[in-house]
């Protein structure tokens, strides 16, 4: 069974600086696809980054980055840059055919 | 496109009564999922929707919870009679899956604002 591990239950970042949030994974898969969700404390969930098993190249968006290690079953989520606004619960998942998985998630703590 | 819209967003009812949350998907998303979420299990998938067919119950804790979707811009979760247990956040969420996709969730979920469900 397919399994998402964050070993971090809280990390913390001075604004301005980078941080990185560890996930690990389990699967048999070959094709598959992972996700980080951000969960602020107005509770909506959205989703920050994804990444296809598929492709090598690790994803971007703005100042959100990922470590993909295929062969590691690792992808690690890096914020650059921290702002204020990015604290929150982030939570890693991963989805194979019909089925999704998250992490226990990471609580983000911001420091000005 | 004002995303999927859930209500309400909180609610608190004693232990037996009836409680319906509700959700409106994204225009044109073809599936349409009920996660719970505790402290204790984290997000748990309840069921979910296919062009408005049910596709996967088994995430359904017990016969008290039922889950319809008549069309594709409205769904229902209902539980009844309700209990302290069921105490949760509960999302409603919906994708697109897209052509060739081999899976309702491959492009991500775009979540609701989520209902806070407190029985007392």
């Amino acid at each position: 069974a397919q399994t998402v591990t964050q070993s971090q239950p809280e990390m913390s970042v001075q604004e301005a600086e980078t941080v990185t949030l560890s996930c690990t994974y389990d699967t048999s898969e070959s094709d598959y696809y992972l996700f980080w969700y951000k969960q602020p404390p107005s509770r909506q969930m959205i989703l920050v980054i994804r990444q296809e098993a598929y492709k090598q190249q690790n994803a971007t968006e703005n100042r959100f980055s990922v470590n993909f290690q295929k062969a590691a079953k690792s992808f690690s989520l890096k914020i650059s840059d921290s702002q204020l606004g990015d604290a929150a619960m982030y939570f890693c998942a991963y989805t194979g055919g019909f089925k999704t998985i998250f992490g226990a998630g990471t609580r983000l703590f911001v420091k000005a | 496109d004002a995303g999927v819209i859930q209500s309400p967003r909180h609610e608190v009812t004693e232990m037996g009564q009836e409680v319906t949350l509700r959700c409106k998907p994204i225009s044109g998303h073809d599936y349409l999922f009920w996660y719970r979420q505790t402290m204790m299990r984290g997000l748990e998938l309840l069921i979910y929707f296919n062009n408005n067919v049910p596709i996967d119950d088994s995430g359904m804790p017990e016969d008290r919870f039922s889950a319809k979707m008549p069309n594709a811009s409205f769904s229902t979760l209902k539980i009844q009679p309700s209990e302290p247990r069921d105490s949760a956040v509960y999302f409603c969420a919906s994708s697109l899956a897209g052509a060739g996709a081999k899976g309702p969730a491959n492009y991500g979920y775009t979540f609701g604002s989520g209902t806070r469900l407190t029985v007392v």
